[in-house]
């Protein structure tokens, strides 16, 4: 099955600097990788996808990029806000019937006012 | 995309009891989804439920612990069954509502005392 590894675990950061969430994926046939923001007693929510058959994907300062050769996406947000400050997991899932999302192991990051 | 209801959002249980969680969708959904979520970790499938069949359970998660119904495709129950401590954790609903789309419920904290 597929097994998706998630780093870093724990990332803090300057209010206005970058922030990148790398994620790698075992299975070649993966065709979908969500990501997705959970804050503190919420339930997660979607920010961004991103589908196979393009390598990036923008929306105003979330962005997503997809190696489908090396099998890893990125997650890049830029001018981060204190309100950004959550945990994000990666996720990647083959079209199939019955098929189901793995997720990474979550990324818990802090923005520093 | 879909809203999904989740009920109920807590409760405190006695171990041995059972508790069943129900997922209600706002849209005719054909996959959902129940996942077990231990704070600050990352999101652990228990099993999948597709309407008119029975539901297929991860490694480590049973039918007799976990029993699912899915009597239509809006709604789903999970029952947690004699519950001990170690049961102790947020329960999630999900369902495949579009394209790639998944979309979560609220959560159910329960504490097994």
């Amino acid at each position: 099955g597929e097994n998706v590894e998630q780093h870093p675990s724990t990332l803090s950061v300057q209010e206005g600097d970058s922030a990148v969430i790398k994620c790698t994926y075992s299975d070649s046939a993966s065709n979908y990788f969500p990501w997705y923001k959970q804050e503190l007693g919420k339930r997660p929510q979607l920010i961004i996808d991103i589908r196979s058959n393009v390598g990036e994907k923008k929306d105003q300062r979330i962005a997503v990029t997809l190696n489908k050769t090396a099998k890893h996406f990125s997650l890049h947000i830029t001018e981060t806000q204190p309100e950004d400050s959550a945990v994000y997991f990666c996720a990647a899932i083959r079209e199939t019937s019955g098929s189901r999302l793995t997720f990474g192991e979550g990324t818990q990051l802090t923005v520093n006012p | 995309s879909a809203v999904i209801s989740q009920k109920p959002s807590r409760d405190i249980c006695q171990r041995g009891t059972s508790l069943t969680i129900q997922c209600q969708v706002d849209s005719q959904v054909t996959m959902m989804f129940w996942y077990r979520q231990q704070p600050g970790q990352s999101l652990t499938l228990i099993a999948t439920a597709n309407q008119g069949s029975e539901a297929t359970y991860e490694s480590g998660f049973v039918i007799d612990k976990f029993p699912i119904s899915r009597p239509n495709l809006t709604f789903s129950t999970l029952t947690v069954s004699n519950m001990s401590p170690e049961d102790s954790s947020i329960y999630l609903c999900s369902a495949a509502t579009g394209v790639y789309g998944y979309t979560f419920g609220s959560g159910t904290r329960l504490t097994v005392v």
